[in-house]
C-alpha cells in the first residue's frame, strides 16, 4: 500500500540551512506536499510541487522532488527560531482528494 | 481567507460517554475529513466524506462514526469513548483535485481530547 516516511527529529543551529527528507511509494502521485504544525496548532500548507517538476523555490524554501528514487526534500535556508515545528510531507495518491501523510519531522532549532 | 473551525480546542470526557467533535468550513468545500494525531505515528485517517451525506471509512473508523447533513459541517462521534481515543483529533476540507487543482487540504485547529 501506500506509505510515506520521514525521521521523526532534526536539530540544526540557528542561521544553519534544514534539509528535510521524505520517501514515498506511490509512483502515481500528482502532488507532493508540505505542511508545517506549530505546537498546539493545525497543519499549515508551506508549498507543494507538481510530480513532473523537479524543483520549486519559494523565498527560503527550495523544494526537490527525484521521482525516479521517490525522494522529496525540503530546505529551508538562514533557519530561524520561529522555524520550529513538525513538518510532515504528503502526496496525493489519487484525484479524489486523500493524501497520504508521512509520520512528522520535529525541527528544533538552537540559538 | 480560508477558514476551518472546530468546536472545541480542549475536551475532558470519561470512558463510555458519547463524544461529539464538530467541524465547520466557509469555503464551500466538496471534501471533508477526520485525522487523529499521536505522537510517531503522523495523521491517520478516520472517515471522510465527498459530498453532503457520504461517508467513507478511512484507515481507522473502529469506534467512530461520522455526520454530514450540511455541506460545510462534518461531525466526528465517538459513540462510547475509550482511553486509547485520548488524543489530538484534526479536521480537514478540501476542493476535488484533478487536473491542474491540487488536493490542498485546510486544517482546523485541532482538537485535543482526554478521555479519563
Amino acid at each position: 500500500g501506500e506509505d510515506v516516511e520521514q525521521s521523526l527529529f532534526l536539530s540544526v543551529r540557528e542561521g544553519d540551512s534544514s534539509v528535510i527528507n521524505c520517501t514515498y511509494t506511490d509512483s502515481s502521485s500528482t502532488y507532493l506536499y508540505w505542511y508545517k504544525q506549530e505546537p498546539g496548532a493545525g497543519l499549515q500548507l508551506l508549498t507543494y510541487i507538481f510530480s513532473n517538476m523537479d524543483m520549486k523555490q519559494d523565498q527560503r524554501l527550495t523544494v526537490l522532488l527525484n521521482k525516479k528514487d521517490k525522494h522529496l526534500s525540503l530546505r529551508i535556508a538562514d533557519t530561524q527560531t520561529g522555524d520550529s515545528a513538525i513538518y510532515f510531507c504528503a502526496e496525493s495518491i489519487d484525484q479524489g482528494g486523500k493524501l497520504i501523510f508521512g509520520q512528522g519531522t520535529e525541527l528544533s532549532v538552537k540559538p | 481567507d480560508v477558514k476551518v473551525t472546530q468546536s472545541s480546542r480542549y475536551l475532558v470526557k470519561r470512558t463510555g460517554e458519547k463524544v461529539f467533535l464538530e467541524c465547520v468550513q466557509d469555503m464551500d468545500h466538496e471534501n471533508m475529513f477526520w485525522y487523529r494525531q499521536d505522537p510517531g505515528l503522523g495523521l491517520r485517517l478516520i472517515y471522510f466524506s465527498y459530498d453532503v451525506k457520504m461517508k467513507e471509512k478511512g484507515d481507522i473508523p473502529e469506534g467512530y462514526s461520522v455526520s454530514r447533513e450540511k455541506k460545510e459541517r462534518f461531525s466526528l462521534i465517538l459513540e462510547s469513548a475509550s482511553t486509547n481515543q485520548t488524543s489530538m483529533y484534526l479536521c480537514a476540507s478540501s476542493l476535488p483535485g484533478g487536473g491542474v487543482r491540487t488536493d490542498t487540504q485546510y486544517f482546523g485547529p485541532g482538537t485535543r481530547l482526554t478521555v479519563l
